[in-house]
């Protein structure tokens, strides 16, 4: 398997703007989380899905920021719009069976907002 | 409330010396589990190991040992022999099965120097 997929790896926008990212989870994982790390405030869990369904978002900063997972190989953390305290890596990882398993992390995006 | 404390955020050491990160953890529940991840420079997080909190044995893995004591709510990380290929930053967290949350440490940058 190829792993945990993420694109884009890079972004660059400008305040205000719609920032996509999106996510291709291991096939047969159904886990999904979605974590953003700054030198502030450490790696930090946002949202996870359990066979695609949204379970706890309570990490999720502001109304802002948004998830959605369509489909088992297919997720999207979606910021609108955009500030420049949102630059940050983002990585989405997967696992199996249980919310405590191993958990399989992408190369993750970095994102700066200008 | 759930906490992992990694109090060294940054450690140096010289090839083949032997290198303990620590990780302090708190949590009221009685079922969690505790994590090691490395992120290499690369920047992708990769699992290590997973111990549930009934299980306090010590696990070997070729250089590496982990070092569970639930008396003193730590779960250190010790590298024999360290080298170059070590350096990377080195995550603990704790997931508490109650509350399916995930917390991780601020992590302790290793460098191995030749």
């Amino acid at each position: 398997d190829a792993g945990v997929i993420q694109s884009p790896r890079h972004e660059v926008t400008e305040m205000g703007q719609e920032v996509t990212l999106r996510c291709k989870p291991i096939s047969g994982h159904d886990y999904l989380f979605w974590y953003r790390q700054t030198m502030m405030r450490g790696l930090e869990l946002l949202i996870y899905f359990n066979n695609n369904v949204p379970i706890d978002d309570s990490g999720m900063p502001e109304d802002r920021f948004s998830a959605k997972m369509p489909n088992a190989s297919f997720s999207t953390l979606k910021i609108q719009p955009s500030e420049p305290r949102d630059s940050a890596v983002y990585f989405c990882a997967s696992s199996f069976g249980r919310f405590y398993n191993e958990q399989f992390f992408g190369p993750g995006t970095r994102l700066t907002v200008l | 409330a759930q906490k992992v404390t990694q109090a060294q955020t940054e450690i140096s050491v010289v090839e083949k010396e032997d290198v303990t990160l620590d990780c302090v953890y708190e949590t009221r529940d009685t079922t969690y589990y505790l994590f090691w991840y490395k992120q290499p420079p690369s920047g992708e997080l990769v699992f290590l190991i997973r111990r549930n909190s009934f299980d306090e044995q010590n696990e070997i893995s070729g250089r590496y040992s982990w070092n569970f004591q639930k008396s003193t709510s730590s779960f250190n990380f010790t590298i024999t022999a360290s080298q170059v290929v070590d350096s990377a930053v080195y995550f603990c967290a704790l997931s508490v099965v109650n509350n399916n949350d995930m917390r991780f440490g601020a992590g302790t940058r290793l460098t191995v120097k030749p």
